[in-house]
């Protein structure tokens, strides 16, 4: 049973407008969360992290907000560019760095 | 350039064999993991090892071997125990109770 969903597959945005990709969890106990962005033939690459903490989380275009009433967190990519086309993962663990539990991806496709 | 390396991209092997893939890492990280993912699932944890000479379970152990025998090397053996081995294989290392992992570019096992 998969603790950390990402219901939605795929994802098409133009550029220069929003991305929001989302994340669902059922895990009340995970206290923090990552994203990763996986190009095709690499390996996924840190992207971003919010800890319980906190709702927001910033770094430039990417900003991840996490509602943990509703086990539920997003990230925005704000402008989206052709170059942000890859599979984006989620990613929570419950106070231990070294056990992550992830989601099945979306691919996102910015259209030039 | 530092980095985490897996060999070879694509493996394939007949059913009954033990295969094993490679991953070494020249970051001098502690922590290394190997994660397998399956056509729209999540990346799910083998196996983990925080030092040397030590490693853990992580969620579908079974039909899988490792060992950690240098800081730098954690090799994964595919065993002919594992019913459902074609998948992709992810490895990554991470410095000590860190959650930045840093993940090889995977290895593509078939089996036929």
């Amino acid at each position: 049973d998969q603790q950390v969903k990402q219901n939605s597959p795929s994802l098409s945005v133009q550029e220069g407008r929003i991305s929001i990709l989302n994340c669902d969890y059922t895990n009340s106990m995970f206290d923090y969360f990552l994203w990763y962005k996986k190009y095709p033939a690499e390996g996924p690459t840190f992207l971003i992290s919010i800890s319980s903490i906190k709702d927001k989380n910033e770094d430039g275009r990417f900003t991840v907000f996490l509602n943990k009433s509703a086990k539920h967190l997003s990230l925005h990519i704000v402008p989206s560019q052709p170059g942000d086309s890859a599979v984006y993962f989620c990613a929570a663990s419950v106070g231990n760095f070294n056990k992550f539990y992830f989601g099945s991806g979306t691919k996102l496709n910015v259209k030039p | 350039d530092g980095g985490i390396t897996q060999s070879p991209k694509y493996l394939f092997r007949k059913e009954g064999q033990n295969v094993t893939l490679s991953c070494e890492q020249n970051l001098n990280h502690d922590a290394m993991y190997w994660y397998r993912q399956d056509p729209g699932q999540g990346l799910r944890l083998i196996y983990y090892s925080q030092i040397v000479n030590d490693f853990q379970k992580g969620d579908i152990a079974e039909g899988y071997s490792v060992s950690r025998e240098k800081k730098e090397s954690f090799p994964l053996t595919v065993t002919s125990a594992q019913k459902n081995p074609t998948a992709f294989y992810l490895c990554a290392s991470s410095p000590a109770g860190n959650y930045g992992y840093t993940f090889g570019s995977g290895t593509r096992l078939t089996v036929v």
